[in-house]
């Protein structure tokens, strides 16, 4: 049962203009939200997180958007750069109260977005 | 300061043999986290781990799969009696606390297993 979705395998965007990642999650307990991009023959690298009592969170040219009601983020890069081109996953962590943990990330599958020169 | 730090990179074995990851987590950080990447999948966490203790391994096969963290030297997972079926990717993560939501997890490059 896959519980973090990410239906697009690839996506493939013209530099300069805006890419935008989708992922879905099925479990309510999910709280904490977080993309992580990854090269070829390197490790997943952070890239933002959101928590789900905002509704969006930036920094610089990424912006990560949560609709609750609807179980769906999504990951804006804006302008898209060529070295954007890479593997991003969606992952999320489940809620926790304070004085626990919440370490266990699940991941989606993957999209790989190419940006063209 | 050095990043998480898998060896081997790439480790072949033959169908019943052992295999041995090994990950040093970053300097200072003493939580660390072992995913596994089948083809075509997300990462799927199996254990966490710290200095000398399992905190959480249900995400670990029952059978042939096996970690440590010794109080000296790195993180070890240990496969025995590897099948086709445990080729995949591993990744070690490490972070300071057990909370993602105030300190991220650091990935390693992974170990690339293969059975043959």
């Amino acid at each position: 049962d896959q519980q973090v979705k990410q239906n697009s395998p690839s996506l493939s965007v013209q530099e300069g203009r805006i890419s935008i990642l989708n992922c879905d999650y099925t479990n309510s307990m999910f709280d904490y939200f977080l993309w992580y991009k990854k090269y070829p023959a390197e490790g997943p690298t952070f890239l933002i997180s959101i928590s789900s009592i905002k509704d969006k969170n930036e920094d610089g040219r990424f912006t990560v958007f949560l609709n609750k009601s609807a179980k769906h983020l999504s990951l804006h890069i804006v302008p898209s750069q060529p070295g954007d081109s890479a593997v991003y996953f969606c992952a999320a962590s489940p809620f926790v109260n304070s004085g626990g943990s919440n370490y266990k990330l699940t991941f989606g599958k993957g999209t790989l977005l190419t940006v063209n020169p | 300061n050095a990043g998480v730090m898998q060896n081997p990179r790439h480790l072949v074995r033959r169908r019943g043999q052992e295999a041995r990851l090994r990950c040093s987590p970053m300097k200072g950080h003493s939580h660390v986290y072992w995913y596994r990447q089948l083809p075509e999948e997300g990462l799927k966490f199996m254990v966490y781990l710290q200095k000398e203790n399992i905190i959480d391994e249900s995400g670990m096969p029952k059978e042939r799969f096996s970690a440590e963290f010794p109080k000296e030297g790195p993180s070890i997972l240990r496969i025995q009696q590897v099948v086709r079926g445990d080729s995949a990717a591993y990744f070690c993560a490490s972070s300071l606390s057990d909370r993602v939501n105030t300190d991220t997890q650091y990935f390693g490059p992974g170990t690339r297993l293969t059975v043959l």
